[in-house]
């Protein structure tokens, strides 16, 4: 199985930046997600990771460590609309059906203030 | 243009009642999912599908059914509701595994309220 932990709220100042970690103990590991997730709505894919290193698209960037079971999200130069809950996931080794599963951490709100 | 669409968005109902909800992705994947997210936003996988196998979270109890009628929909039947079924379901879908690929990325609908009074 696979137990998944992040913070569960932060808060931020417009235009900081600010770092999600998430830390996983896990029966087995083939790639790490983050979502965001705004109020009443889906959650969106951001980044991937499989290697160890930093990934960076854009604002957003996440690393990840495999020998310590650790990946943080990096938020620079934060805008409100950044406010949502962010989700770590972690990819399952694959048990059929076509795909791999996702087990999802239980997010991280993060609120950004003027 | 809505790549992963449900229907409905919102659904109340009375215990004990049956009902489904309809997924459509319009992606061309070949996997599709549902998943939970209680109250407290905990977001948890309850199957996985395609059109070889179905893969069932062994938490889910056997009054929720998936139910494919083609390769783009997978609606979720849910017999004998109980007060604690009242959550939010997201259907979503990803192309097939390719191995430590990105691309099974999965790409969420926009989620249906149930509440069971």
């Amino acid at each position: 199985g696979q137990n998944i932990d992040q913070p569960t709220e932060m808060t931020a100042t417009e235009g900081a930046i600010v770092q999600i970690n998430c830390t996983y103990q896990t029966s087995g590991f083939n790639g790490l997600f983050w979502y965001q997730q705004h109020a009443g709505e889906a959650p969106t894919f951001l980044s991937y990771n499989v290697l160890d290193g930093l990934e960076e698209k854009g604002r957003f960037s996440s690393f990840l460590s495999r020998s310590k079971g650790y990946s943080y999200l990096l938020l620079k130069e934060l805008q409100m609309k950044d406010s949502a809950s962010y989700l770590c996931a972690v990819r399952d080794p694959y048990s059929g059906a076509g795909s791999y599963q996702l087990t999802f951490g239980k997010g991280t709100k993060l609120s950004v203030i003027p | 243009d809505t790549a992963v669409s449900q229907t409905p968005k919102y659904l109340v109902t009375q215990m004990g009642n049956d009902k489904s909800i309809k997924c459509e992705q319009n992606l061309g994947h070949d996997t599709m999912y549902w998943y939970k997210q209680d109250s407290k936003k905990f977001l948890k996988i309850m199957f996985s599908y395609n059109n070889k196998e179905l893969i069932i979270n062994e938490t889910v109890p056997n009054r929720f059914s998936p139910k494919s009628p083609d390769k783009a929909h997978l609606n979720l039947h849910i017999n004998s509701l109980e007060l604690g079924d009242s959550a939010v379901y997201f259907c979503a879908s990803s192309q097939d595994a390719i191995s430590g690929s990105p691309a099974d990325t999965q790409y969420f609908g926009p989620g249906t309220r149930l509440t069971v009074l």
